[in-house]
């Protein structure tokens, strides 16, 4: 099994539903983002939380809300979908506990959203 | 937040070194240089990360600059599998990894 799971892997849904992207950890890890990618743009950060009790907005929280159930679990919700947010969605996690700051992120493979 | 500058694409020939260049110019004190990849149809994977002195470990080595304006990734011997989009990003380590910003990368093809 994947360290990170995200589920769907592949989602198409219309303008206004309520869309979730479920992210599932097996590493341990504290810390969970959520990022965004699309073609010629690289990766935007969404979201991003270092515990059960933490959340912090990203660079594009706009239009996004998630929930960290449990130290494993980070779900990214579009509460009304709208087409700019067809997007390829990632999931991240990093232990968040080097001494260095430098810390190393594991990315699951991602969920492709697309919006009608 | 200090950005970084990459090529758009670079082609190497199988079995043959690869150096992808990275520009930082306003690279902080503070700043780590990191090395992700994305191979096609995946989620970036870490490749190697450094603060000043040059890193190595088993997938490639990390040369950086003196004055730490510039690093260059270094695959020693390419293979097909190391086709892939390359994120050269700087991470504040006042900050942790919520400072990572991907830009678009460096597109390497592999030329068998």
């Amino acid at each position: 099994d994947a360290d990170v799971t995200q589920t769907p892997r592949n989602r198409i849904t219309k303008t206004g539903k309520r869309i979730m992207l479920e992210c599932s950890q097996t590493k341990g890890h504290d810390r969970m983002y959520w990022y965004r990618q699309d073609p010629g743009l690289g990766l935007r950060l969404i979201y991003y939380s270092f515990d059960v009790k933490d959340i912090n907005k990203g660079e594009i929280s706009d239009g996004y809300s998630v929930s960290r159930q449990a130290q494993a679990k980070f779900s990214l919700s579009l509460e009304s979908a709208i087409p700019n947010q067809t997007a390829l969605y990632f999931c991240a996690t990093s232990d968040g506990t080097s001494s260095s700051g430098a810390n190393v992120l594991t990315f699951g493979a991602g969920s492709r959203l697309t919006v009608l | 937040d200090a950005k970084t500058t990459q090529p758009n694409s670079m082609e190497s020939n199988e079995e043959e070194p690869v150096h992808l260049p990275c520009n930082h110019s306003t690279i902080s004190g503070t700043d780590y240089i990191h090395w992700y990849r994305q191979l096609p149809s995946q989620g970036p994977e870490y490749v190697i990360h450094g603060l000043t002195s040059n890193v190595n470990n088993r997938m490639a080595s990390l040369a950086i600059a003196e004055d730490r304006k510039s690093s260059t990734l270094i695959l020693h011997r390419a293979t097909l599998r190391d086709a892939a989009v390359y994120y050269c990003i700087l991470s504040d380590s006042n900050f942790g990894n919520e400072k990572l910003t991907f830009g678009t990368g460096t597109r390497l093809t592999i030329i068998p």
